[in-house]
């Protein structure tokens, strides 16, 4: 069956530090795959967009890899700071589903001063 | 420059009521789509509308639940004779075009729906 699985564990971090998210996936073969960040409370925030043929995207202190052999994406968020401290959401979009994104549950990230 | 706007942000109702959900997209946008998120699970896609079109339905169950994007006016979601399994938070999102490959969506901030 179609999955789509982040870390459901909380990631706890020092400020200053790497934080890497995982986002696997079996059964899917996405298009492209998008991440966002979610506040308590709030609607999700698009951070990235990396297209099924493109190894890595940047964006400030964001980095996304996506491995379409190992069905994995990895975000990474470098010098992070306590302002990081959210879930972080990875979608992925598949040919001709336009707009209709599948959710993982989400990552939640706590970076501590 | 208003990003998604839904209202409203909180919504009760007692079981066996109608549940009506507005969204009005960010300045240009023409498509338009729900998605639900329960407690300690991933948003769940509903249904994709552009204006007067519904383009996917698929997420959406089949009774008690319709949505619209008329020509004038937000978009609507509607739950006819709520129980207590629609309790979620609904999010609706935008797009400028149609959402693929190169297409973020905008999301508003949600309704949260409870069911009494």
């Amino acid at each position: 069956s179609q999955k789509i699985e982040q870390n459901s564990e909380a990631l706890n971090i020092q400020e200053g530090k790497t934080a890497t998210l995982t986002c696997n996936y079996t059964n899917y073969s996405p298009a492209y795959l998008q991440w966002y960040r979610q506040d308590p409370g709030r609607g999700p925030v698009f951070l990235l967009l990396i297209r099924e043929n493109e190894k890595e995207k940047r964006k400030e202190r964001l980095k996304v890899t996506f491995d379409t052999t190992l069905k994995q994406s990895l975000f990474h968020i470098t010098a992070s700071q306590p302002a990081d401290s959210a879930t972080y959401l990875c979608a992925l979009g598949t040919a001709g589903n336009t707009g209709k994104l599948i959710f993982g549950q989400g990552t939640t990230l706590q970076v501590k001063p | 420059n208003a990003g998604v706007m839904q209202n409203p942000r909180h919504l009760v109702r007692r079981r066996g009521q109608e549940a009506r959900l507005r969204c009005s997209p960010m300045k240009g946008h023409s498509h338009v789509y729900w998605y639900r998120q329960l407690p300690e699970e991933g948003l769940k896609f509903m249904v994709y509308l552009q204006k007067e079109n519904i383009i996917d339905e698929s997420g959406m169950p089949k009774e008690r639940f319709s949505a619209e994007f008329p020509k004038e006016g937000p978009s609507i979601l509607r739950i006819q004779q709520v129980v207590r399994g629609d309790s979620a938070a609904y999010f609706c999102a935008s797009s400028l075009g149609q959402g693929a490959f190169n297409e973020k969506l905008f999301f508003g901030s949600g309704t949260q729906l409870s069911v009494l």
